[in-house]
């Protein structure tokens, strides 16, 4: 089983619509990250947790928010969608103890018409 | 800001060396790593070097980094069809909070049979 998990694999959806994609991990990492990437443009940050009580803005956090319902899981949220945000979407979580190296879940390929 | 550069695109033949160069402007740079991502996939870590070190070979990759140019490569020996890939280089900073880690935007590598 993967250790990074990530629901739904793909997601089609109209502009103006919630959407929430989810992530779950079995590595016991306090650390988890949300990333976009977008072609030539690499990976961005958008929102990363240390636990439960602790969510930090990344680079383009405008438009999503977060949840940390669990050291297991982390959720991204659009309460609005809109096309630009079509990309695809990886969590990865990591562990101090291991040089901060980051575990990367397969990814969401959102699409919002 | 953290700044992490790499050439877009490299073409290389079936069997010959690749080496996939990065460049970065933190001096402050604890680790350094290099991440594979296979198409349709998530970000695949292959190896991380620590500041101290000046090269890391790990069977057919060797990592070379000169902290005194801000340089990191890649060198693939023997390069098959099946290293085609995004490769990213990423860094973490002494000044990184939470273990974030800063990504290059990938470089595309194409071997050609």
């Amino acid at each position: 089983d993967a250790d990074v998990t990530q629901t739904p694999r793909n997601r089609i959806t109209k502009t103006g619509k919630r959407i929430m994609l989810e992530c779950s991990q079995t590595k016991g990492h306090d650390r988890m990250y949300w990333y976009r990437q977008d072609p030539g443009l690499g990976l961005r940050l958008i929102y990363y947790s240390f636990d439960v009580k602790d969510i930090n803005k990344g680079e383009i956090s405008d438009g999503y928010s977060v949840s940390r319902q669990a050291q297991a899981k982390f959720s991204l949220s659009l309460e609005s969608a809109i096309p630009n945000q079509t990309a695809l979407y990886f969590c990865a979580t990591a562990a101090r103890e291991q040089a901060d190296t980051q575990y990367f879940g397969p990814g969401t390929r959102l699409t919002v018409l | 800001g953290e700044d992490v550069e790499q050439s877009l695109f490299l073409s290389v033949r079936e069997g010959d060396s690749s080496v996939i160069n990065c460049t970065y402007t933190d001096s402050s740079s604890t680790y350094l790593y290099w991440y594979k991502q296979e198409p349709g996939a998530g970000l695949q870590l292959l190896t991380y070097i620590f500041s101290n070190m000046d090269m890391k070979q790990d069977q057919r990759l060797t990592v070379l980094l000169n902290k005194k140019d801000k340089h990191l490569s890649l060198r693939i020996a023997d390069t098959q069809t099946g290293d085609s890939a995004i490769y990213f280089c990423a860094e973490k900073n002494r000044g990184s909070t939470l273990g974030r880690l800063y990504f290059g935007r990938g470089t595309q590598l194409t071997v050609w049979p």
